[in-house]
């Protein structure tokens, strides 16, 4: 048990379908990040919120929507996505505060958009 | 960490041998490194951590080592383990902003 929990672990889905990847960490965590780690790039940082509000959005397609209801759940809407968009799909929590520390991810979500 | 494209380096290493894992990082005003190990089927796992105060630091088996003149890092694990075959990712995170960027990775694999 990782203490932050990604489901599902696997999805596939079609270029115009609508899906959501769901994040929750146990951790007492206050930041939340979205990650894509694909074959042929290191792990890539998409979003990341503290405090449940955004701070970082790395220039990402408007088709990858993140939301963060609370500081324990970060959801990834999915919608019109292409082929290229499948890869592993990573939540990570980490504490906020004066010193950096490290991030905790969950398992992933493996996605293959078809 | 510093991109290394499609292909990952790979390490094999004997049962009971001491591995040393080498990155370079880029960014000369990071101030806070992290060791991960992503095994198949799960997400990187956090194995040890440095601040740029400091040149060494040590764990369970494991040293990290940094030398900031020439911007490298490294990753020493003693008496290498079958369980310690997987991915091993260095990441930095800069002086300011929210941003962990990390490293392409290094294959580790443990021959019995």
């Amino acid at each position: 048990e990782t203490g932050v929990t990604q489901t599902p672990r696997h999805l596939v889905m079609g270029m115009t379908n609508k899906k959501s990847l769901k994040c929750e960490q146990h951790l007492g965590h206050n930041a939340m990040y979205w990650y894509k780690q694909s074959a042929k790039k290191p792990l890539e940082l998409m979003f990341v919120y503290s405090l449940e509000e955004r701070v970082e959005n790395n220039s990402v397609p408007s088709r990858f929507s993140p939301e963060c209801p609370n500081s324990s759940h970060l959801f990834l809407h999915l919608h019109t996505l292409q082929p290229e968009d499948s890869a592993l799909y990573l939540c990570a929590s980490s504490a906020t505060g004066t010193y950096k520390s490290p991030l905790h991810f969950g398992n992933g979500t493996r996605l293959t958009v078809t | 960490g510093e991109s290394v494209g499609l292909h990952l380096p790979t390490l094999s290493v004997q049962e009971g041998d001491n591995s040393i894992i080498n990155c370079a990082y880029s960014n000369s005003a990071s101030d806070y490194f992290i060791w991960y190990k992503q095994e198949s089927g799960k997400g990187p796992q956090f194995i040890i951590d440095i601040r740029s105060n400091m040149d060494k630091r040590q764990g369970q088996r494991v040293t990290v080592l940094l030398n900031k003149t020439v911007k490298h890092l490294s990753l020493q694990i003693a008496a290498t383990q079958p369980g310690d075959s997987a991915v091993y990712f260095c990441a930095e995170w800069g002086e300011y902003g929210n941003k962990l960027v990390f490293g392409a990775g290094t294959i580790l694999r443990v021959k019995s």
